[in-house]
């Protein structure tokens, strides 16, 4: 079956502009979750979403940052006002739901974001 | 506050050879699960294992083996007679029981096995 796929796989933009991204959960995972991966650094919490609400947002670096999910499938991190320093590769990993074994999570290939 | 440490940057080493990597995490929550992932050269991050912190019993799984000891806040990761495959980057992760799925992840140890 299909996994978790993200869009762009990569992308390149300029400081000061707005950058959409774009995960695509397996499908019938109710649970979906954003990190960020710098270079030689872990991965980053940045927000879960249980449906289409996020119970916590606490990840996210700054209000440049949001996202969203709309009909417990796709979601969209939206990055306002790049700079330099939110270059990365964000990664999007989808779980069943949030309930022992079923937390799994599994993960996509990522966007890899260039900020010139 | 919550954290985990590889300590380990980078690992390399000779086919057929074990290896253990390290994990020690800090949480003050009483219940908590802590997690291996594997993320191969160009590749998605794959899960390998979830622990409650309840259970202190080792695992193992073929040439995989995990170490949990809470006394220590360790979760290590030994890999038994290790091949080429096993090349990639390993992350450790926490998660607190309470009120959040909020993962914290270590900044993971690449592991090279040369043949």
């Amino acid at each position: 079956g299909a996994g978790v796929s993200q869009s762009p796989s990569n992308k390149v933009t300029e400081k000061g502009k707005d950058v959409e991204l774009r995960c695509d959960p397996i499908s019938g995972h109710t649970a979906l979750y954003w990190y960020r991966q710098s270079l030689g650094q872990g991965l980053e919490f940045l927000i879960y979403f249980q449906g289409n609400s996020a119970p916590d947002k606490s990840g996210l670096p700054s209000d440049r940052f949001s996202a969203e999910r709309t009909g417990g499938s796709v979601s969209t991190l939206t990055i306002q006002r790049t700079q330099q320093e939110d270059s990365a590769v964000y990664l999007c990993a989808s779980s069943l739901d949030l309930q022992g074994a079923r937390e799994t999570q599994y993960f996509g290939p990522g966007t890899r974001l260039l900020v010139l | 506050a919550q954290k985990v440490t590889q300590a380990q940057t980078e690992i390399s080493v000779v086919e057929k050879e074990d290896v253990t990597l390290d994990c020690v995490y800090e949480t003050r929550d009483t219940t908590y699960y802590l997690f291996w992932y594997k993320q191969p050269p160009s590749g998605e991050l794959v899960f390998l294992i979830r622990r409650n912190s309840f259970d202190e019993q080792n695992e193992i799984s073929g040439r995989y083996s995990w170490n949990f000891q809470k006394s220590t806040s360790s979760f290590n990761f030994t890999i038994t007679a290790s091949q080429v495959v096993d090349s990639a980057v390993y992350f450790c992760a926490l998660r607190p029981t309470s009120g959040t799925y909020k993962y914290i992840f270590g900044t993971g140890t690449r592991l090279k096995v040369l043949a």
